[in-house]
């Protein structure tokens, strides 16, 4: 159980695009979805917590209408770069949770490689 | 300082090893304590989940915590390549949906 995927898994896009990257949590109701990112040799960054149904908190220094986070369902949740450059090339992981209210387990998905050229 | 501290290795050790990766953190609110598997370029897996102070114990893997020193323990018996992998610690406030805070990762190399 507690399965979270992503699609894509990578991507390469050109500069100025936009990407959009989905987060699902195929075997239980995620009512809260995080956004991270990772680069190379470094820990995970929290970029952005979001609860279904409502706005999506930022961690301090992230740019909101950069990085456009959408949660729109308990088994879904989207995170669109916009305007991509080549500095946003990262390793985007979401993670999952379906906790009552007490701080619970996050499960993660597998990541996804953005490589803006 | 940062708030968790974690070697980032590399670690090497032969095959049949105990392996003793380690973390300390400054934030004595923290707790909720978690180590976390990561292969190259995947997700991170969920290995163990503490809370509070105490060992925890699933299989091969040891959990141990000491709020006191503010340092936590992940112990690895008998390791096989299949480990060789980053270990991430994590921890956490409680009290609703708090942010977890990771440490950089050790990576580790089983070596047959």
């Amino acid at each position: 159980g507690a399965v979270v995927s992503q699609h894509p898994s990578r991507v390469i896009c050109k500069s100025g695009t936009s990407v959009k990257i989905e987060c699902r949590s195929l075997d239980f109701q995620a009512t809260t979805m995080f956004w991270y990112r990772q680069f190379p040799k470094q820990s995970l960054m929290l970029m952005a917590t979001s609860n279904e149904g409502s706005k999506a908190t930022y961690e301090q220094g992230v740019e909101k209408d950069k990085f456009l986070i959408n949660h729109a369902s308990l088994t879904l949740s989207t995170l669109t770069v916009t305007s991509a450059h080549p500095e946003d090339s990262s390793f985007y992981i979401c993670s999952a949770s379906g906790g009552t209210g007490t701080t619970d387990t996050q499960y993660f998905g597998p990541g996804t490689r953005l490589t803006v050229l | 300082q940062k708030e968790v501290e974690q070697d980032p290795g590399p670690l090497s050790v032969p095959e049949g090893a105990i392996v003793s990766l380690n973390c300390t953190y400054s934030n004595s609110a923290f707790q909720y304590f978690m180590w976390y598997r990561q292969y190259s370029r995947k997700g991170p897996e969920l290995l163990m989940y503490t809370y509070s102070s105490g060992n925890k114990e699933d299989g091969r893997f040891t959990a141990q915590v000491d709020k006191s020193s503010k340092y936590i323990s992940l112990f690895i018996r008998d390791s096989q390549p299949s480990d060789s992998a980053t270990y991430l610690c994590a921890m956490s406030e409680p009290g609703g949906y708090q942010k977890v805070t990771f440490g950089t990762g050790t990576k580790l190399q089983v070596i047959p």
